[in-house]
């Protein structure tokens, strides 16, 4: 069955750098997503991506987080300037229609340690 | 915010018995709702949806019960199995809207 795939599976930084996250969604699909979840709360909705433009996103992607599909397979989202409270999994989601009509297929996530 | 809760944070359910996964939201706009489940490790993993012109949709041991009245749905398991033991989350959509809506999920112990 085709799968979301990221990388890497953990990826630790230091407090103010910059760190970019892979996905690459599955290949018939036109929607795109971040989600994360720090531990011990619920999944929290970051972004959507569609038509190589944000759709939505949350009052959490601020200034310091960007999306990119630079070459029509990988979807990224870059942290400028990590904090600590940066520190969670972060869930790539690919769905073919917009959820409201199709589920979401996730990838199996970065945990991202903000030192 | 919360617009979807999931108000047991656990639940233990001896293997082979029903395990009633139990989901509130406040969000009358909500029209598409699913249930994901995840292992430790990995992502969430789609387990079954409803649509809000439904009251039931059922698939294998899975059957999701949805009462729009209340702003309740929930997620029965029949007959429980090891396997089962997990996080659900319960998610909503509003109709035509492009993301999902997560509860902060219910941890399943099958005992056995």
């Amino acid at each position: 069955e085709p799968e979301v795939t990221q990388t890497p599976s953990h990826q630790v930084t230091q407090m103010g750098q910059e760190v970019i996250l892979r996905c690459v969604p599955i290949s018939n699909h036109l929607y795109f997503y971040w989600y994360r979840q720090i531990l011990g709360q619920k999944v929290e909705f970051l972004v959507s991506f569609y038509n190589n433009e944000i759709s939505e996103k949350s009052e959490i992607f601020d200034d310091q987080f960007s999306v990119e599909r630079p070459d029509g397979s990988n979807f990224t989202l870059k942290i400028r300037s990590t904090k600590l409270e940066d520190s969670a999994m972060y869930f790539c989601a690919s769905s073919i229609l917009t959820v409201s009509y199709e589920k979401l297929f996730f990838g199996s996530g970065t945990q991202l340690s903000v030192l | 915010d919360q617009q979807v809760k999931q108000n047991s944070p656990s639940l233990s359910v001896q293997e082979g018995r029903i395990s009633i996964l139990n989901c509130d939201y406040t969000n009358s706009m909500f029209d598409y709702f699913l249930w994901y489940k995840k292992y430790p490790a990995e992502g969430p993993t789609f387990l079954i949806s409803i649509s809000s012109i439904k009251d039931k949709n059922e698939d294998g041991r899975f059957t999701v019960f949805l009462n729009k009245s209340a702003k309740h749905l929930s997620l029965h398991i029949v007959p429980s199995q090891p396997g089962d033991s997990a996080v659900y989350f319960c998610a909503a959509a509003p109709n035509r809207d492009d993301k999902i809506i997560f509860g902060k999920g219910t941890r399943l112990h099958i005992l056995p």
